[in-house]
């Protein structure tokens, strides 16, 4: 079985300092690793994903994320927040070894990231 | 592209009522997932099609739920009868090859009275 905890349900920066969101994982196999963002009233939108290769991963909006597989870990980092980031970010796992027949993207519950002016 | 369409935005109906939620994919887009969320349980996969196929549907909460994919071009979640616990944000979501993301809509809010 695979699974995902973020441990924080809500995480509050001031506006220009860095933030993280954190993530574990835990997956049978290799993890296919994915962070997704959800504003309000809107369904998520793909940020970044890691599948192989180099350990941190650069995505949208200035967002980078982590990997460090001997801490199964998948964290989301920005260097300077913005106002315009407060929304809700999901982590997300797929074991990759899971075969092409079974597509499984298990989701975290959930962060709540409030920047403040 | 205009995405994943889903209609309605928002169904409020009443306790015991059909209520027929409906997804247009991206074209070309072979996977299409049904999830649910709440406050509760956050996002459940309920069901997943590939080609119009429905591959796992073990996230079915009850037999009142039913999907059906009848073309590429669209999908539907059927709830009959629905309940008050029924109450979600139901999301469509597809994508295209193999290790690509998911593309979501934006959902449609459901309140069973």
């Amino acid at each position: 079985a695979q699974s995902v905890a973020q441990p924080e349900d809500q995480v509050n920066v001031a506006e220009g300092n860095p933030l993280t969101v954190k993530c574990t994982y835990s997956v049978s196999g290799n993890p296919y690793l994915f962070w997704y963002v959800q504003y309000p009233n809107r369904g998520l939108q793909f940020l970044l994903k890691y599948i192989t290769g180099d350990n941190l991963v650069k995505g949208s909006y200035g967002f980078e994320a982590e990997f460090n597989k001997s801490q199964t870990s998948f964290h989301l980092k920005k260097p300077s927040a913005l106002v315009s980031d407060s929304a809700l970010y999901f982590c997300a796992v797929r074991d990759m070894d899971s075969g092409a027949g079974s597509y499984q993207l298990t989701f975290g519950k959930g962060t709540k990231l409030s920047v403040i002016p | 592209d205009a995405g994943v369409i889903q209609s309605p935005r928002h169904e409020v109906t009443e306790m015991g009522q059909e209520v027929t939620l409906r997804c247009k994919p991206i074209s070309g887009h072979d996977y299409l997932f049904w999830y649910r969320q709440t406050m509760m349980r956050g996002l459940e996969l309920l069901i997943y099609f590939n080609n119009n196929v429905p591959i796992d549907d073990s996230g079915m909460p009850e037999d009142r739920f039913s999907a059906k994919m009848p073309n590429a071009s669209f999908s539907t979640l059927k709830i009959q009868p629905s309940e008050p616990r029924d109450s979600a944000v139901y999301f469509c979501a597809t994508r295209g090859s193999y290790n690509s993301p998911l593309h979501f809509g934006n959902g449609t809010r459901l309140t069973v009275t």
